[in-house]
């Protein structure tokens, strides 16, 4: 059964350092989300992504975040200055157009730790 | 503000029916997800309820009521497998197109 993959599964890394957090989504999906989660936290939007643009963004994703899709498999999300209060785990999902088009499928998520 | 309330801790038998609850306050609508998440582990989608009424997936059943902002998600004849958290989320409108809102999430415990 396909599934997203996330890479790494666990990010350590200064304050102030840049990250970059990776996923490859389901194929032949089309629509691409970021999420975090605080430990112990509630699932938190941060932005979403369709024909190589974003679509929409949470207040949470402010100047230091961007979004990017260097080719047809890959969905990256950096963090360019990282706070402590980054820390968090960082789950990719992907959506597709047909069947059950309501399913976002999580990757198993990265989990950050800014130092 | 826009904001989901579902109960934080729920504990049942092995066996039994739980319903988790949740309500929401939200401008705008497009529908209710039910989704499961292990310790450690990544959200699962589990089901979406768009028009009031009752949906059911093997074991779990999701309803939605549209006037009372009000789901639920019932699982039925519980296993230890069940032991998550449990997240209702709302789908609403947000600048050219939506985004999902996250409750809180219900912590269930199944005891044998």
């Amino acid at each position: 059964e396909p599934e997203v993959t996330q890479t790494p599964s666990h990010q350590v890394t200064q304050m102030g350092q840049e990250v970059i957090l990776r996923c490859v989504p389901i194929s032949n999906h089309l629509y691409f989300y970021w999420y975090r989660q605080i430990l112990g936290q509630k699932v938190e939007f941060l932005v979403s992504f369709y024909n190589n643009e974003i679509s929409e963004k949470s207040e949470i994703f402010d100047d230091q975040f961007s979004v990017e899709r260097p080719d047809g498999s890959n969905f990256t999300l950096k963090i360019r200055s990282t706070k402590l209060e980054d820390s968090a785990m960082y789950f990719c999902a992907s959506r597709g157009t047909s069947g059950r088009t309501h399913e976002q499928f999580f990757g198993p998520g990265t989990r950050l730790t800014v130092l | 503000g826009q904001s989901l309330e579902q109960p934080s801790e729920v504990t049942a038998v092995e066996g039994a029916i739980v319903q988790i609850n949740c309500t929401y306050q939200t401008s705008g609508f497009y529908g209710l997800s039910w989704y499961q998440q292990h310790d450690g582990g990544a959200p699962t989608f589990l089901s979406y309820n768009a028009l009031d009424g009752l949906e059911e997936t093997g074991r779990f059943s999701s309803f939605l009521s549209r006037s009372d902002s009000y789901g639920y998600l019932l699982l039925q004849e519980l296993q230890m497998k069940d032991s998550a958290s449990y997240f209702c989320a709302v789908r609403v409108p947000y600048s050219s197109a939506s985004k999902i809102i996250f409750g809180s999430g219900t912590r269930l415990s199944i005891r044998p």
